[in-house]
């Protein structure tokens, strides 16, 4: 079946640590990739996203996400965490029809 | 970045009256929006497409007669819940998709049907 897998339902990491959260996807033809990030009170903020080209994507606030063909996963990292990155994190896939799947989401939570 | 807003952000009502959620995109034109719902600590889960001018498409399972949608604009699509019951109690939350093909996502609106 087709679906986007976020395997780490929640992770806690201290602040200054590193952070990478995976993405795993299970579709006959590579999706366009996305990283969103949901905060309480605001929407939905796009981190990156993945279409072609470099497997190797920057994103805003510090994120990056690198696709891995031969793996079917499009994890996100961060070098350095900070307090305001406690988040609810969700990978999502698409393709021409813009329609989004979202995995199940990741909460983040970041300790001092 | 482009901006969405929805209205209202939170509604609560009687179970069988209809209640109508607003989203806008604010600073730019979106032919295509997107309705979402998302129940607590899940993800969200696509419910329709809604193109201007044009009947929305619904996702399997969503039922077109219980959420209205119509997209009378350019910047404007609207979801009525019709006859609300208490399992309609979610949070909905709209996008809109630029001529680039990003969406920006409002900041969701809180149904809570009692």
């Amino acid at each position: 079946a087709q679906s986007v897998t976020q395997p780490d339902i929640h992770i806690t990491v201290s602040e200054g640590a590193s952070l990478e959260l995976r993405c795993n996807y299970s579709y006959g033809a590579t999706p366009y990739l996305f990283w969103y990030v949901q905060s309480p009170g605001q929407g939905l903020q796009l981190l990156l996203k993945y279409f072609s080209g470099d497997t190797l994507v920057q994103g805003i606030k510090g994120f990056e996400a690198e696709f891995k063909r031969s793996q079917s996963s499009f994890n996100l990292r961060k070098p350095s965490v900070h307090w305001s990155d406690a988040a609810e994190y969700f990978c999502a896939v698409a393709f021409n029809d813009y329609k989004l799947s979202f995995g199940a989401g990741t909460t983040v939570t970041v300790r001092a | 970045g482009a901006v969405v807003s929805q209205h209202p952000s939170w509604v609560i009502c009687k179970s069988g009256t209809s209640v109508k959620i607003e989203c806008r995109s604010l600073d730019f034109q979106a032919t295509t929006m997107f309705w979402y719902r998302q129940f607590p600590k899940q993800s969200l889960m696509l419910m329709a497409t809604s193109n201007e001018g044009s009947k929305a498409t619904y996702e399997q399972g969503v039922e077109k007669d219980k959420f209205l949608i119509n997209h009378a604009s350019l910047t404007l699509s609207t979801l009525t819940v019709t006859s609300a019951h208490p399992e309609d109690s979610s949070f909905y939350i709209c996008s809109a998709r630029t001529g680039s093909g990003e969406q920006y996502f409002g900041p969701g609106t809180r149904l809570t049907v009692t």
